[in-house]
């Protein structure tokens, strides 16, 4: 299947910088991407969906100020945590969809490994 | 996109047959059905999807009766390395760019 690739892996950063996460399709093109959080113990929460070439839209509650999402290329979405602070400690994992996977007949997306941060 | 429900954990022995149903009783007529599997500090990784009926692949099986209410997720013979988190979602996953939307799942925990 395709692959889907974060970077950083883990990352631990001291209170008030700010952050930024890499999510490469490395075998396909993805127009859109998408970011996600996951704290200990609990299911994946979608946080926003990634448009390659025009703005990001971000599910409710979340703060587009503090999750700045680039999705400057068909193979590159960037979110950067600005002004991490502890509360933000979490797994956050991006996700997108090959369009051609499975003969385009369903809609499978496939995720990134994932990037632990940790906010000293 | 349809609720789902699903039992919060489950166990089983290994070389056991394992059956995850799922409920969705507001399941749309363009609604699909797709499992993903998670692993501790990884992504989730899609197992298999379906509309009606029965399909099955290398890995597991997927049963949804007529009235697509439910559906279960069967892992024939599961090993220790089957112990995961597992996702049943529901959604127009057909056609275009719809994002997943994540229920709480079940955490299946095999022993030996």
């Amino acid at each position: 299947g395709a692959v889907v690739s974060q970077h950083p892996s883990r990352v631990i950063c001291k209170s008030g910088t700010s952050v930024k996460i890499e999510c490469r399709s490395l075998d396909f093109q993805a127009t859109t991407m998408f970011w996600y959080r996951q704290f200990p113990k609990q299911s994946l929460m979608l946080m926003a969906t990634s448009n390659e070439g025009s703005k990001a839209t971000y599910e409710q509650g979340v703060e587009k100020d503090k999750f700045l999402i680039n999705h400057a290329s068909l193979t590159l979405s960037t979110l950067t945590v600005t002004s991490a602070h502890p509360e933000d400690s979490s797994f956050y994992i991006c996700s997108a969809r090959d369009p051609f996977s499975g003969g385009g007949d369903y809609n499978e997306q496939f995720f990134g490994p994932g990037t632990r941060l940790t906010v000293l | 996109l349809a609720k789902t429900t699903q039992p919060i954990s489950m166990d089983s022995y290994e070389g056991q047959e394992v059956n995850i149903t799922c409920s969705h009783n507001n399941i749309a007529t363009n609604d699909y059905i797709t499992w993903y599997q998670q692993f501790p500090s990884q992504g989730p990784r899609f197992i298999i999807q379906g509309y009606k009926t029965k399909v099955t692949n290398e890995v597991a099986s997927l049963f949804i009766p007529a009235d697509r209410k439910s559906s279960t997720l069967s892992l024939p013979r599961v090993s220790l390395s089957d112990t995961a988190v597992y996702y049943c979602l529901v959604g127009p996953f057909q056609q275009g760019n719809t994002p997943l939307v994540f229920g709480k799942g079940t955490r299946l925990s095999v022993i030996a």
